[in-house]
């Protein structure tokens, strides 16, 4: 059974601050997608990592992904409180199938 | 914005009624999923769909059944609902295997 493990669970940062949030997996696998949710909203489509070494980068986010390692990570460059949300990874195995971590809620302070 | 409805948007039934969800697209993709949310879980897979009436189980399937007689129709069912299936419910679709999903804006279901 896979598993995602995602940490920290709750990241509360200054603006204008850096971290990093962390995907981990259990299983082979080399397509990974982050998802970003706001409160009370749906699901929306950050990034898409298809291969070992993809790198994909967004305005403050950038994405990577190692497959030996079985790690995605999410960098949050000079937060800002936009980017106040819950963050998902999800590891895609076969036939279309993900699964999820349980989410990162990163609140972004002044 | 990916065409993707979900009715209703909130439901509050009773233990032991049936209840039935519906996910309706206009996007003509393949796959369709039904998941749910609940605090401290992120989302878990109920059923997703690959074709017409091409289903298969997701991790969280007990009490649940899907059909999907048309290409924009998937429909979850609890067949009689107890109160640990509270929860937000979100459906979602996809075209390929290598693509995000898009996600519909979720059903919020209460069970007393």
């Amino acid at each position: 059974e896979l598993k995602v493990e995602q940490n920290p669970l709750f990241l509360s940062m200054q603006e204008g601050k850096n971290y990093t949030i962390y995907c981990n997996y259990s299983t082979t696998s080399d397509r990974l997608y982050w998802y970003r949710q706001d409160p009370g909203k749906s699901l929306e489509s950050l990034f898409v990592l298809l291969s070992n070494g993809a790198v994909k980068q967004e305005g403050r986010l950038m994405a990577s992904l190692d497959t030996k390692a079985r790690l995605s990570t999410l960098h949050i460059t000079a937060a800002v409180h936009d980017l106040s949300a819950t963050y998902f990874c999800a590891v895609e195995t076969n036939a279309g199938k993900s699964t999820f971590g349980d989410g990162t809620t990163l609140t972004v302070k002044p | 914005d990916a065409g993707i409805t979900q009715s209703p948007r909130h439901k509050v039934t009773e233990t032991g009624t049936p209840v039935t969800l519906r996910c309706h697209q206009t996007e003509n993709h393949r796959y369709m999923y039904w998941y749910r949310q609940d605090p401290g879980h992120g989302l878990r897979l109920i059923h997703y769909s690959y074709g017409v009436k091409d289903t298969d189980k997701g991790e969280v399937s007990d009490g649940y059944s899907v059909s999907r007689s048309k290409t924009e129709d998937f429909l979850l069912t609890l067949e009689s609902a107890t109160s640990s299936q509270t929860s937000v419910y979100f459906c979602a679709i996809s075209d390929t295997e290598t693509v995000a999903q898009h996600f519909g804006d979720g059903t919020r279901l209460s069970i007393l």
